[in-house]
């Protein structure tokens, strides 16, 4: 089985900074994707945690601590395309199963 | 980055009717496809993994009777929607996984197939 926890909506202003939290429960757990979806498109991939720690790719950046059943998204100078769902997906048995997702809006 | 393409990209049918929908992985191998449905405004609902050469294995729920999934090359996986009703009108969106992979966690999604079932 599986539980998530995201927060279902989150607004910032243009240049912010915003992090966006997640708690998990799942059985099996390899690690945590972060996924963004754009209105009426297909998700894209955003970066993985297989192990403790952070990991940075460009404006994003994701954490994990296992022991915490817990990551987060970090996103940084926020921009107006920015404005989308985000999804953190545990990696459970090569499946990934995605939650609710947390909808993203930036203002001017 | 790899790309997965699906087509087609949106369809309209009559109610009894069948829908294939294919999913191809155009510049890597997929030994593994995923198949997604999403409704409006809600979230990726996981219908079955697909792997090359063998049988589907579907999520609880999802009847594979009705969604028959086909993956016949390391390159293309087809899902059909048999005898579809109007309440099977959703994004349906597939997901591939390089092989040999580069990162576990990461899936390439195709485009996704938007059905209406009038």
């Amino acid at each position: 089985g599986q539980s998530l926890e995201q927060p279902s909506e989150v607004t910032a202003v243009e240049g912010a900074i915003v992090q966006i939290n997640c708690t998990y429960q799942t059985s099996g757990f390899y690690g945590l994707s972060w996924y963004q979806q754009h209105d009426g498109g297909a998700p894209t991939f955003l970066s993985y945690n297989g192990l403790d720690g952070l990991e940075e790719t460009g404006r994003f950046s994701s954490f994990l601590s296992r022991s915490d059943s817990y990551g987060y998204l970090l996103l940084q100078e926020l921009q107006m395309k920015d404005s989308a769902s985000y999804f953190c997906v545990p990696l459970q048995g090569g499946k990934l199963i995605f939650g609710q997702g947390t909808e993203l809006s930036v203002k001017p | 980055g790899a790309v997965v393409s699906q087509h087609p990209s949106r369809v309209i049918c009559k109610s009894g009717t069948s829908v294939k929908i294919e999913c191809r992985s155009l510049d890597f191998q997929a030994t593994t496809m995923f198949w997604y449905r999403q409704f409006p405004k809600q979230s990726l609902m996981l219908m079955a993994t697909s792997n090359e050469g063998s049988k589907a294995t579907y999520e609880q729920g999802v009847e594979k009777d009705k969604f028959l999934i086909n993956h016949a090359s390391l390159t293309l996986s087809t899902l059909t929607v048999t005898s579809a009703h109007p309440e099977d009108s959703s994004f349906y969106i597939c997901s591939a996984r390089p092989w040999p992979g580069q990162g576990i966690g990461e899936l390439f999604f195709g485009e996704g197939s938007r059905l209406t079932v009038l």
